[in-house]
């Protein structure tokens, strides 16, 4: 994997249920992993930064984790409101890259009541 | 605090036109970025600036210059637009203690060229 991918790009859950996607990225030169929520016609906000292998991470009924090793994180969110809808973005620091942030395409969230 | 803020909201250019968009933060943030949103892409680092009166090239600067005289504000500028600059461009910040700190994003700049 060269760059960021997410999947699947968009999901479509009933309130109530739980829900997870996955990011995966490259595991060589691997320094940190994002996570941000990002609302429709509001800017992204940050949720995670994870650093570690085996990192988990929770805010509220959202929480993520981490594999470095293979080179993957996913995103779990329990018992799915409305108001968690959104597109879900996760980005990663490579090594020796500064502080750019290499973003996936997101995967999109709808709750519907 | 405001946060991250930019200027304007939203502009409908001609082909060859100029144009500056402005960010500002008042979280006194060394870094601070451009990025391009487009439909089905990822967000894309234009420009990003380390430092007052310091910039580097992201992965699609073409087409674009920057500069950064005050360390609150980051300009990018498009000298002759193209359709093909047609995107959401986001701006962010972030401090300088960690390379995995959070970016923190403006509500964006939507950028029509026809």
């Amino acid at each position: 994997i060269l760059n960021v991918e997410q999947s699947p790009q968009s999901l479509h859950v009933q309130e109530g249920d739980s829900t997870n996607f996955t990011c995966s990225f490259p595991s060589s030169n691997f320094y940190a992993l994002h996570w941000y929520r990002w609302e429709t016609a509001k800017s992204p906000e940050a949720l995670f930064v994870m650093t570690l292998n085996g990192d988990e991470k929770k805010k509220g009924r959202i929480s993520a984790t981490l594999n470095t090793k293979e080179g993957y994180s996913y995103l779990y969110i329990k018992g799915s409101q409305p108001e968690d809808s959104a597109t879900y973005l996760c980005a990663f620091n490579r090594l020796n890259s500064g502080y750019a942030l290499n973003f996936g395409k997101g995967t999109s969230l709808l709750v519907t009541p | 605090n405001a946060g991250v803020t930019q200027t304007p909201k939203f502009r409908v250019l001609k082909t060859g036109q100029s144009m500056t968009l402005l960010c500002a933060q008042d979280m006194n943030h060394e870094y601070m970025y451009w990025y391009r949103q487009d439909p089905g892409m990822g967000l894309r680092l234009i420009h990003y600036s380390v430092g007052e009166g310091t910039t580097a090239k992201g992965e699609v600067p073409d087409g674009y210059n920057v500069s950064r005289l005050k360390k609150q504000n980051f300009l990018l500028g498009l000298e002759s637009a193209a359709p093909s600059q047609t995107s959401v461009y986001f701006c962010a910040s972030s401090y300088l203690r960690a390379i995995q700190e959070t970016q923190y994003f403006g509500p964006g700049t939507r950028l029509l060229v026809l």
